[in-house]
Order: C-alpha cells, then structure tokens, then sequence
C-alpha cells in the first residue's frame, strides 16, 4: 500500500504495550490541540482532543496530556494494538482559527 | 453517511499538464478545506471556504493553483500547469463551521504524481 510518510521518526512497540507519543507546538497563543491518526491511503482520522483549559483528557485506551508550560503534547495509547499501526499527528487551531499540523510519528506495532 | 469524497483517488500526468481534483463535502457541512500532504510530512492547508466564499487562500500558490465552491456544495482544486513539485497527496476537509467547536472530517486524499 501507499506510505504516508517514509522518513517520519519512528516508535516501534510490541502488542499489548503501552505506546506514548509527543508533539511540541509553537503557538502559545493556541487553545484546541487534536491528534490524529493516518492509516496508508486514508486521510487523517481524529483520536481525541483537549482544550487549553486542561492538562489531561481520556478517551477509550487513549490518554492525552497538555503541558502549556513547555507546550508539550503527548498522546498514550494503552495495550497498543496491530490495528493502531499508523502515523499519528498532532494539530493545534490556532488564533485564526486555522488548523495545522505538526511532525508525524510513525506507530509500528510487533506481535 | 458517505464521509467526505473525493476524486480521483490517484493521478499521474506529466509536468506542465493541467490537472484538477474534486470534493464532496459531508452534508450539511458549510467550511470545506483544501490540503496537500508531502511525504513524510503533515497536511497543509491551502484554501479555506465558508459556503462559496474563499475566506483563507494566503497559502494557495495563485500562479498555477485555483480552486472554486460555485454553490457552496462540492469544491474542484485544480493546478496549471503542474511541475515536478505539486507531487503530493491533495486533501479535502469539511466541518460544520470553523473553529474548535466543530470537528473536521477528512477524506481519503487524491495522491498526484507528476512525472
């Protein structure tokens, strides 16, 4: 199939695992951070979402954390599953309301 | 529902040849959204429309690049003429409205090669 992204830093877990991937952001100035995930061939999926009112939100398996101070995002997935093999993005909406993206990572899952 | 559509799903032209893209937004969904996604790298936005009105194309190269949403509906991308560069995956988004209160959907991408 297609690949999303072929020199894309790299986390590589064994089934069952849990997975943790970070972002950094510039904007301070953001307050809606959202990860996605892409699958090869398919556009970007959203995950979960936090606002910049708080420093963790939780989702099925998935956890996101915010950390204004350092403009630090982190998504964790738990008991990663084959199925979760993809390339996560994190995006920010900034203050014209536009989304952008950040540096994908991509997600290898090993039985 | 269908999702967001797009068409084609793949094109290989060569360089300086015309080339468009089309999308179908969710129903409904009045903010349509035009990306293109280089390898290894995260989408980028180039247009931005609110019903038929283009309210964000600072990052659309006008030279070669056009785009229109004649009815608010469905929105065509099309590049003249294309060069080596534009080898990308175009995306098409759509949302309820702009911002953080509405989410966006995307499609499935047009992958352009040119050759």
């Amino acid at each position: 199939g297609e690949s999303v992204g072929l020199h894309l830093p790299t986390l590589s877990v064994q089934e069952g695992d849990n997975s943790i991937i970070n972002c950094a952001y510039s904007n301070s100035a953001s307050d809606y951070f959202i990860w996605y995930k892409q699958e090869s061939g398919k556009g970007p999926q959203f995950i979960i979402d936090i606002r910049s009112n708080m420093d963790k939100r939780q989702g099925q398996r998935v956890t996101v954390l915010l950390n204004k101070t350092v403009k630090h995002l982190s998504l964790q997935i738990a008991a990663t599953q084959p199925g979760d093999s993809a390339v996560y993005f994190c995006a920010e909406i900034d203050n014209t309301d536009k989304l952008i993206f950040g540096t994908g990572t991509r997600l290898q899952v090993f039985p | 529902e269908a999702g967001v559509v797009q068409s084609p799903r793949y094109k290989i032209i060569e360089k300086k040849q015309p080339v468009a893209f089309w999308c179908n937004p969710i129903s409904g969904h009045n903010t349509l959204y035009w990306y293109r996604q280089n390898l290894g790298q995260g989408p980028e936005l180039l247009i931005r429309y609110e019903n038929e009105e283009a309210v964000d194309d600072s990052q659309l190269p006008k030279d070669r690049f056009s785009a229109e949403r004649l009815k608010g509906v469905d929105s065509t991308l099309k590049i003249q003429p294309a060069e080596l560069g534009d080898s990308a995956v175009y995306l098409c988004a759509s949302s309820l409205g702009r911002g953080s209160n509405y989410g966006y959907t995307f499609g499935s991408g047009t992958r352009l090669t040119v050759v």
